[in-house]
């Protein structure tokens, strides 16, 4: 079946610091979305990815979706603590009926 | 829109009770889903259904059962739980069109003992 790896597993950075994290398919994906989970919570939609080479930017958060179609990047720019949690990454086929997720990242700030 | 509801929020169960887990949404939404999320891992859909009615398998089926009798509900029951069932639970939602995203509520938090 379809996978995501999703790396890294786990970032720890200082307060301030900018965040890179990315996702790569074996399979081509029409759609791709970045979701963060705070503790406790479900997840919630950051950004939203519809075309290869799409490059689409929420605050802070900057998301590319790969000219392959395999791949794609989140990128968070000057990382404040209200920025930790559990980001995932996941990908749709076209005309799927569901979503496949990357394992996701758990990012941890120091201040 | 109060989006996508989900109760209870925790639960503890013994091994071979049963129990249903509730989702509500009130977007309208076609498609929902059913997913758990293992301690420190991502998310597995469990079932997921594209319509009233209509219901299929994901990844991980064994032991659930769903039913989809109205819009608005998707509940996932539990016949006879086992400690591997130990969990949290998501639902999500989202309209048919392929751009549309799924929407996650709060989750449930499962513990069997």
């Amino acid at each position: 079946g379809q996978q995501l790896n999703q790396s890294p597993q786990s970032m720890f950075i200082q307060e301030g610091e900018d965040v890179s994290m990315n996702c790569t398919s074996s399979s081509i994906f029409n759609t791709w979305l970045w979701y963060k989970q705070d503790p406790g919570e479900g997840p919630v939609l950051l950004i939203a990815l519809y075309k290869a080479g799409e490059l689409t930017s929420n605050g802070r958060l900057t998301a590319q979706f790969g000219i392959t179609r395999k791949d794609s990047f989140l990128n968070i720019s000057a990382s404040i603590p209200s920025d930790v949690g559990i980001y995932f990454c996941a990908g749709q086929t076209q005309g799927a009926q569901k979503l496949v997720f990357g394992q996701g990242t758990r990012l941890t700030i120091n201040p | 829109n109060a989006g996508v509801t989900q109760t209870p929020k925790f639960r503890i169960l013994k091994i071979g009770q049963s129990m249903t887990l509730q989702c509500t949404q009130d977007m309208n939404h076609n498609y929902m889903y059913w997913y758990r999320q293992d301690p420190g891992m991502g998310l597995k859909l469990i079932y997921y259904s594209v319509g009233a009615g209509i219901t299929d398998k994901g990844e991980v089926p064994n032991g659930y059962n769903v039913s989809r009798s109205t819009t608005e509900d998707f509940p996932l029951r539990l016949e006879l739980a086992a400690p591997s069932q130990t969990s949290v639970y998501f639902c999500a939602s989202r309209e048919a069109g392929t751009t549309d995203t799924q929407y996650f509520g709060p989750g449930t938090r499962l513990t069997v003992l």
